[in-house]
Order: C-alpha cells, then structure tokens, then sequence
C-alpha cells in the first residue's frame, strides 16, 4: 500500500516569497492533516480536513498561509508572503476513521528554509 | 500552555539496557497516549498505544506504562538497539476530540554500541 505522498522534500526562498507543497493521502483515507514541525519542538496542526470540507483551522495563520484540499483527495499548503520563523518542516497525514491507536499516517515532510 | 511535557531532550542510552523516556501531561480529560518515533527525513511512525482506562501495554520490547493519578507516561524498551536510535514523541488525545492530537516535544533517543 502506498503511504503518503509530499513534495517538495526540500525548498530554500526567500522572505517574502510564496511557497506551495503538496501532499497525496494514503487511498481511501478521509481526514488529511497539515503538520508545521520547527526544529526542537513537536509537531503542531495547522489545518485538518474531513473530505474536502476543514474540520479545524484554528492554528493556522490565515494572514499568510492558505490550504485547500478539492476533490477531497490531494491537498495543498501555500505560504504567501513567507516569514524567516516559518521555516520549518511541513508534514501531511492522513486518516481513515479514529486515531487512537495509531492510525495516522505520516508523509516524509517538506523542509522549508527561509533566508 | 504546553499540555504535553517531554522534559529530557536526549537520552544516551548503552546497547541492551534499558532506555526509559517520559512524559507529562496537564489535563485530566485526556484518555488516549500514543508514542510515535521519528527517524531524519522521515516522518513520525506509530510505535504503542494505551487508553486510559490501561496501566500498561506491552509490544514486543516497548512497554508503556500510565499513571492517571501523577498525569504520567512512560516509554521504556528492553533490550535497546542501535536501531531504536530516533526521536520519539509522546503524542496525547481526547476521545470525541476529533482526532486532534498533541505533541510533546520529543526525546533523542542513542543506543551506543
């Protein structure tokens, strides 16, 4: 079974500049999470979407960064304009039902530097 | 308000002993714990669970243990491998809480040889 698709790995920008990762779920999983991991902490939600509808946004700043996820499959996270403290590592995952034991799935993340 | 608590940011650990990794948590309604462990450049993976209503859960050589009263769990492997080498993150969840978990800050785990 194939796991989570990310891509970029790796982006290096300017401040000020846009960024855009993408992400492809696990097949058939419903619920797709955008993850924002800075170096030395753990990771923090950004955005989570049941289908193509958003459960929870509540912790991304929406000043700046921007996700959709159309169709209910593939989701994408735009940063716009990027900030040096937004560089970090962006993790998708995805879900199929309840996650309390263990039914998360991660991707490989996209490492943002912003210089 | 950090809610997940990750005291120890790395743990050196010999080779077939025991590595013990911790984590503290503040708010009581909380009734699902998950370890996750995460390698460079690879996402996290899930390693053990244990529902509040458990004290312990045993996989293998990972074991988990959980003090409602003290709001504490534990993480021990044995016998520790080169291979455990990795971050882990003790991961915490509210049944009915819409799958949002929190995340502690992690534990750099080395197994020297």
């Amino acid at each position: 079974e194939a796991g989570v698709a990310q891509s970029p790995r790796y982006k290096i920008i300017e401040k000020r500049q846009s960024v855009a990762f993408w992400c492809n779920p696990i097949s058939g999983h419903a619920t797709l999470y955008w993850y924002q991991q800075i170096l030395g902490q753990g990771p923090k939600l950004l955005i989570q979407f049941q289908n193509n509808g958003v459960v929870d946004d509540s912790q991304l700043p929406k000043d700046r960064f921007s996700a959709e996820r159309l169709k209910g499959v593939d989701s994408t996270l735009k940063i716009q304009p990027a900030k040096l403290e937004d560089s970090a590592v962006y993790l998708c995952a995805s879900s199929l039902g309840q996650v309390n034991t263990g039914e998360l799935f991660f991707g490989e993340g996209s490492r943002l530097t912003v210089l | 308000d950090q809610q997940v608590k990750q005291n120890s940011p790395s743990l050196s650990v010999q080779e077939g002993r025991i590595s013990i990794l911790n984590c503290d948590y503040t708010n009581s309604m909380f009734d699902y714990f998950l370890w996750y462990k995460k390698y460079p450049a690879e996402g996290p993976t899930f390693l053990i669970s244990i529902s509040s209503i458990k004290d312990k859960n045993e996989d293998g050589r990972f074991t988990v243990f959980l003090n409602k009263s003290a709001k504490h769990l534990s993480l021990h492997i044995v016998p520790s491998q080169p291979g455990d080498s990795a971050v882990y993150f003790c991961v915490i969840g509210i049944t009915g809480g819409g799958n949002k978990l929190t995340f502690g800050t992690g534990t750099q785990l080395k197994v020297e040889l």
